[in-house]
């Protein structure tokens, strides 16, 4: 029964692959959100969903890809992955822009670039 | 300068204590954010505040928007506090602090 879960928790991938993780929640929020922190536990905003419309997108490069084919899902894919790429990225979602009522967090996903 | 500033970036107390983590920041917001990051990685809102003070448990927050500064109090720390505090302002973006890492002794 988790609220927001991603997949998978773990990835250990090549430079230069492609790759997707993925994120679902079953809160019935209207918007999602990426985040990625570095190494040094820094938590950046990357991408935001309301209602399956782009409302953020932060300094990413265009190599990060967010889809979102429903309220409920916000994927994000990444091509040519590079070294620098290797954080932890976490999904969340609120009620509403802007999370007035708060957050919710996935646990994860640590991404290592090899 | 950071837009966000938490101090202290470590603080060490033993269990019982009175603790406070603040957080200023320096642009215009419409609301603030309290996170805590458990050892082991997750992450829970604690508390979204626009104005004066809220309060869930022993978690204490308060804002003071003229002064552009937050506090977190936890009385009666844990232990099980033991965590990353993570303040976030919400301007035209999300800004984060860095976090202050909340170690309390047994």
């Amino acid at each position: 029964d988790t609220a927001v879960s991603q997949t998978p928790k773990y990835l250990v991938t090549q430079m230069g692959n492609d790759k997707s993780i993925k994120c679902e929640q079953n809160l019935g929020h209207d918007t999602m959100y990426w985040y990625k922190q570095d190494s040094k536990k820094f938590l950046k905003i990357m991408f935001s969903y309301n209602n399956k419309e782009l409302i953020i997108n932060e300094t990413v490069p265009n190599r990060f890809s967010p889809k979102s084919p429903d309220k409920a899902h916000l994927n994000l894919h990444i091509n040519s992955l590079e070294l620098g790429d290797s954080a932890v990225y976490f999904c969340a979602s609120s009620q509403g822009i802007g999370g007035v009522y708060g957050y919710t967090f996935g646990s994860g996903t640590r991404l290592t670039v090899v | 300068k950071n837009e966000v500033e938490q101090s202290p970036q470590n603080l060490t107390a033993q269990e019982g204590e009175f603790i406070t983590i603040n957080c200023s920041y320096s642009v215009g917001i419409s609301a603030l954010h309290w996170l805590q990051q458990h050892p082991g990685g997750g992450i829970v809102s604690l508390f979204m505040l626009s104005s004066g003070k809220k309060k869930h448990g022993r978690l204490i927050a308060t804002i003071n928007i003229q002064e552009k500064h937050s506090s977190l109090h936890i009385t009666a720390s844990h232990p099980r506090d033991s965590a990353v505090y993570i303040c976030a302002v919400r301007s035209d973006k999300i800004i984060f602090g860095k976090g202050t890492r909340l170690h309390i002794l047994p």
